[in-house]
């Protein structure tokens, strides 16, 4: 069954409003998680790392103060997309270790969420 | 700049054949490799994960890693039409400030026809 629970899994906005997506872990603590974006025929590309009680960490070029990242707790972080235009408008989703296991284990996904601005 | 290099396709077999899917990777130091499955429209889907060079099978799916060569395939046996998707290969970068993170593949589209 789903590890990684992501919410909404379609959300269409106009341009200038801002969106949240939430990313649940379930039934283990993720001290860690990873948000990534996937545009229209094209791989999944890494935006940032979440981690609970610190500050994001941002890919090379993803823009942090319109990407908010909020890990509060050890089972949920959010994205929040700040005055979204449409070029914005794309496949969002969250992964996490289960269980906080090794760097090297594998990441489990959320179902993704699909941003459509208009 | 990390780079994984995949076939993107579409390679297409009968049902029944083996699908056969090919990854390169530039990093030396990765230590761990990933193969998922996405349907359009949906999230990955972990199919399989191998550490160690060698063979690793898990039902009909067997991933092979070859690290002097800095290879990771995926053979599917006895293909389905339900194993129509793109595979992505992924891989854990070994260290620095990208320690623990996965890069992703482009993806080879296969499609299984009856």
């Amino acid at each position: 069954g789903a590890v990684v629970s992501q919410h909404p899994s379609r959300v269409i906005c106009k341009s200038g409003t801002s969106v949240k997506i939430e990313c649940r872990s379930l039934d283990f603590q993720a001290t860690t998680m990873f948000w990534y974006r996937q545009f229209p025929k094209q791989s999944l590309m890494l935006m940032a790392t979440s981690n609970e009680g610190s500050k994001a960490t941002y890919e090379q070029g993803v823009e942090k103060d319109k990407f908010l990242i909020n890990h509060a707790s050890l089972t949920l972080s959010t994205l929040t997309v700040t005055s979204a235009h449409p070029e914005d408008s794309s496949f969002y989703i969250c992964s996490a270790r289960k269980g906080g296991g090794a760097y090297n284990s594998p990441l489990h996904f959320g179902n993704g969420t699909r941003l459509t601005v208009t | 700049q990390k780079e994984v290099e995949q076939n993107s396709g579409p390679l297409s077999v009968p049902e029944g054949a083996i699908a056969s899917l090919n990854c390169t990777y530039s990093d030396r130091g990765s230590q761990s490799f990933f193969w998922y499955r996405q349907y359009s429209g949906k999230s990955p889907e972990l199919i399989m994960f191998i550490y160690s060079n060698g063979d690793k099978e898990d039902g009909r799916f067997t991933a092979q890693l070859n690290k002097a060569s800095q290879y990771v395939s995926l053979l599917i046996r006895d293909s389905q039409p339900s194993d129509s998707a793109t595979y992505l290969c992924a891989v854990n970068n070994a260290g620095g400030t990208s320690y623990g993170k996965l890069t992703f593949g482009q993806g080879t589209i296969l499609t299984v026809h009856p």
